[in-house]
């Protein structure tokens, strides 16, 4: 079984331009999640779906990035215009179950570079 | 709010010798516990979780967590190590109520030295 995939793997680009991340879950997983790591710190919570529905969404930054799920499958998250402190690893994760049995599977990662 | 506290950055160990790696969490009630672990230039891997029952967690590669609700820490260990085990390990925690978030620590730098 194929695990979470993630695309691109690294992306360079400079302040002001556009971004696009894809994440592409373990299939069957309804649960999907965005999480970012800046150099040196936590993995931060950035948002959770639920199929295609927003779960919660209270780690996004600001406006300049969107997550979206469209039939529930893959998921993007864009950033739009991308800034400086926007740079570090975003994982996105998976998971079949809620509740007790939940485990979240991770993909490998999208590093970002803005300059 | 939940947090998990990972107080090295770093913890160097000779092969062979046994090696832990340490991590507090604060939440509201009982906690779901967990350890990733990242390889250089991969993904996050599961390693094993706490839910309940013994404190005592057996997860992948040898690696076993211990449960202490006392001190609040879910302590990572493997009685041998292995120069294979180097990599970035982080701790998480979930509360049983609410949203699913995981709350991650900085994360410990693993080297092991032949």
């Amino acid at each position: 079984e194929a695990g979470v995939t993630q695309f691109p793997s690294h992306s360079v680009i400079e302040k002001g331009q556009t971004v696009t991340l894809r994440c592409d879950p373990i299939s069957g997983h309804d649960n999907l999640y965005w999480y970012r790591r800046v150099m040196g710190k936590e993995i931060k919570f950035l948002l959770h779906f639920v199929k295609e529905s927003k779960q919660d969404e209270s780690g996004m930054p600001n406006n300049r990035f969107l997550a979206e799920r469209t039939g529930g499958t893959y998921s993007t998250l864009k950033v739009q215009p991308a800034e400086l402190e926007d740079s570090g690893v975003y994982f996105c994760a998976s998971s079949q179950a809620s509740g007790v049995q939940e485990t979240q599977y991770f993909g490998p990662g999208t590093r970002l570079l803005v300059l | 709010a939940q947090s998990v506290a990972q107080p090295e950055d770093q913890v160097n160990v000779a092969e062979g010798n046994p090696l832990t790696v340490k991590c507090t969490y604060s939440v509201s009630g009982n906690p779901y516990l967990f350890w990733y672990v990242q390889y250089p230039n991969r993904g996050l891997q599961f390693l094993l979780k706490y839910i309940t029952g013994d404190n005592l967690v057996k997860g992948s590669y040898g690696f076993e967590a211990e449960f202490n609700k006392s001190q609040t820490s879910f302590h990572l260990k493997k009685p041998s190590a292995l120069v294979s085990d180097s990599a970035l390990y982080f701790c998480a925690v979930r509360g049983r109520s609410g949203y699913s978030t995981l709350t991650f620590g900085k994360g410990t730098m693993l080297l092991v030295s032949p």
